[in-house]
């Protein structure tokens, strides 16, 4: 159990198109679903919390309007990464939530690689 | 606040033992451990909750002591499929319902196992 799937697994765009990423929670509903980016060789880096049907919480120095959020279902939230530019080039995974005993248990999805010329 | 994990990386030959910190400066409710293989996604490990929690599968284990705000991973007789980087993940509490559901990571311990 615990499977989410993410979609695509890689893309490739030109600079100023907009790019959508979709992520699901197979066989379990999410209460909330995490967007983080990674860097090479580095961490992860959350930017966004995302509950269905209410906004996406934001961390600090991520643009909301470049990347939005939308939780449609327990099961579903995608990703849209807007007029994007190269510096916006990078591996974006998502993370479902799921309540296990007495804490939550974050399960991820394979990661979508977003490259932008 | 970003825990801090020691070592920065790690060598091995198949069979050996290793030790993964993970500290952190703040209180927390729970501390998550996953390991990353070369471009692709974390896999969840195992999680700790307070209270001195110690837990294990395989001959990969984990403690908690909430008091210190650190963590340890354990992986005794180590093998190849072990290698990646080990990212713990720390939970803060909040007051009025355990934890707070966000997890921050520290920057990794990349593993190798070598034949």
């Amino acid at each position: 159990g615990a499977v989410v799937s993410q979609h695509p697994s890689w893309v490739i765009c030109k600079s100023g198109t907009s790019v959508k990423i979709e992520c699901r929670s197979l066989d379990f509903q999410a209460t909330t679903m995490f967007w983080y980016r990674q860097f090479p060789k580095q961490s992860l880096m959350l930017m966004a919390t995302s509950n269905e049907g209410s906004k996406a919480t934001y961390e600090q120095g991520v643009e909301k309007d470049k990347f939005l959020i939308n939780h449609a279902s327990l099961t579903l939230s995608t990703l849209t990464v807007t007029s994007a530019h190269p510096e916006d080039s990078s591996f974006y995974i998502c993370s479902a939530s799921r309540l296990a005993e007495r804490a939550y248990e974050q399960y991820f999805g394979p990661g979508t690689r977003l490259t932008v010329t | 606040q970003q825990p801090v994990q020691s070592p920065q990386a790690v060598i091995l030959r198949e069979g050996e033992d290793a030790v993964i910190n993970c500290s952190s400066s703040k209180a927390l409710y729970s501390v998550h451990w996953y390991r990353q293989k070369h471009g692709e996604a974390p896999v969840f490990l195992m999680i700790l909750l307070k209270g001195g929690e110690q837990k294990g599968h395989d001959k990969i284990s984990a403690s908690f002591n909430e008091k210190k705000q650190q963590s340890s991973l354990y992986l005794t007789a180590s093998q190849l499929s072990y290698s990646g980087t080990y990212f713990c993940g720390t939970e803060p509490p909040i007051i009025t319902q355990g934890g707070s559901e966000k997890l921050v990571f520290g920057k990794g311990t990349k593993l190798t196992v070598n034949p």
